[in-house]
């Protein structure tokens, strides 16, 4: 149990355009779900905390603006990436929760790899 | 914000031997640790955790010790194996969310 997938698992753009990505809990209702971004050699950096039915909390420094989050339902998550350039180029990866407001208890998805050309 | 750091970047240990990581946090308001291990190009994967309220806990081949006075944490492996290989993370929970350490990447030695 407790599976968390994430779509697609690597995606390559153009700079300039937007990229959508998935994250989905398959058998659990995930009330919080959480957005990471991870450089190469470098460590997970939480980007964003989602609420199924209300906005996202970002962390300072990250601009909400270009990463727009959705939890439209208490199964997913999406992560817009918008107006991408190549700094954006990272590894992102989402975790879902089922307990509210908590985030003792994160399952985490495989990552996609997003590679901005 | 306050964040979790590791020790030592790379740790390379003959396989069948012990492996011990270690982690140094700073955010005393910490109530609960995890450790992570993550392959190459994918999530990470829950190994332990522990709560503040203990200092020691033990899974399958791997034990964590907390230690609140000096704000340390460490993860031993016992007989270490080539599937060991991976980088290996501390988290801490405060806050309502988690943060990272640097991360050490193991390397298991036939």
């Amino acid at each position: 149990g407790a599976v968390v997938s994430q779509h697609p698992s690597w995606v390559i753009c153009k700079s300039g355009t937007s990229v959508k990505i998935e994250c989905r809990s398959l058998d659990f209702q995930a009330t919080t779900m959480f957005w990471y971004r991870q450089f190469p050699k470098q460590s997970l950096m939480l980007m964003a905390t989602s609420n199924e039915g209300s906005k996202a909390t970002y962390e300072q420094g990250v601009e909400k603006d270009k990463f727009l989050i959705n939890h439209a339902s208490l199964t997913l998550s999406t992560l817009t990436v918008t107006s991408a350039h190549p700094e954006d180029s990272s590894f992102y990866i989402c975790s879902a929760s089922p307990d509210p407001l908590s985030s003792y208890e994160q399952y985490f998805g495989p990552g996609t790899r997003l590679t901005v050309t | 914000g306050e964040s979790v750091g590791l020790h030592l970047p790379t740790l390379s240990v003959q396989e069948g031997d012990n492996s011990i990581i270690n982690c140094a946090y700073s955010n005393s308001a910490s109530d609960y640790f995890i450790w992570y291990k993550q392959e190459s190009g994918k999530g990470p994967q829950f190994i332990i955790d522990i709560r503040s309220n203990m200092d020691k806990r033990q899974g399958q081949r791997v034990t964590v010790l907390l230690n609140k006075t000096v704000k340390h944490l460490s993860l031993q492996i016992a007989a270490t194996q080539p599937g060991d290989s991976a980088v290996y993370f501390c988290a801490e929970n405060g806050d309502y969310k988690l943060s990272f350490g640097a991360g050490t990447t193991v390397t298991v030695r036939a």
